[in-house]
């Protein structure tokens, strides 16, 4: 599996936006980019995916490099609930064995600041 | 509502005891992963179904086992053989949609082995 690269932990400030890195330099053309989020003391839930162009929900938004060798999530306006473990994985559409396992690595840890 | 029970929440148990963690889904989905969590790291994945009465090993499946004979259903069973078992463990099912698998996740269980 192609191997993502967060940093560790991130702060923001309550209302204003945060950009969450996530450098995946050795991603295959048909590798999605996914983000999970995990609250404390619950199971990780979906937040956005993507492949080549940049896609927004009603959570978050997600812009993929042109090279797609790096992503960035973008909380357009952090509040005291996102504070969260952010994970960035990639996951090869190829299908096969990996199906749809997903492959978690540490995460971001962000801290937003009433 | 739909999703994913895993009970109990809180699970403690003596060394050398096998325990059975339940995790149910009223999702209709196909496939059901188990992943394992310690402090500060990211989840890893131990066992994963596609299928009712077919399961294949995660990267730590060692000293775990589990049975798949209904869809809504996937026990994991924690071995004496598992040398570290102390542990958050969560439960997930996933559904295909159009290009992707989006993974949903129950609410976890905590054991302690000691």
């Amino acid at each position: 599996d192609a191997k993502t690269t967060q940093p560790n932990s991130m702060e923001s400030n309550e209302e204003e936006p945060v950009h969450l890195p996530c450098n995946h330099s050795t991603i295959s053309g048909t590798d999605y980019i996914h983000w999970y989020r995990q609250l404390p003391s619950q199971g990780p839930e979906y937040v956005i995916h993507g492949l080549t162009s940049n896609v927004n929900n009603r959570m978050a938004s997600l812009a993929i490099a042109e090279d797609r060798k790096s992503s960035t999530l973008i909380l357009h306006r952090a509040t005291l609930r996102d504070a969260a473990v952010y994970y960035c994985i990639l996951r090869d559409a190829a299908g096969g064995t990996s199906y749809g396992k997903l492959t978690f690595g540490q995460g971001t840890i962000l801290t937003v600041h009433p | 509502d739909g999703g994913i029970t895993q009970s109990p929440k809180y699970l403690f148990r003596k060394e050398g005891q096998n325990v059975t963690l339940s995790c149910e889904q009223n999702l209709n989905h196909d496939a059901m992963y188990w992943y394992r969590q310690d402090p500060g790291q990211g989840l890893r994945l131990i066992y994963y179904s596609q299928i009712v009465n077919d399961f294949q090993k995660g990267d730590i499946a060692e000293g775990y086992s589990v049975s798949r004979e209904k869809k809504e259903s996937f026990p994991l069973t924690v071995t004496s053989a598992q040398k570290n078992p102390t542990a958050f463990y969560l439960c997930a099912s996933s559904i295909e949609l159009s290009d992707y698998y989006e993974q949903y996740f129950g609410p976890g269980t905590r054991l302690t082995v000691t």
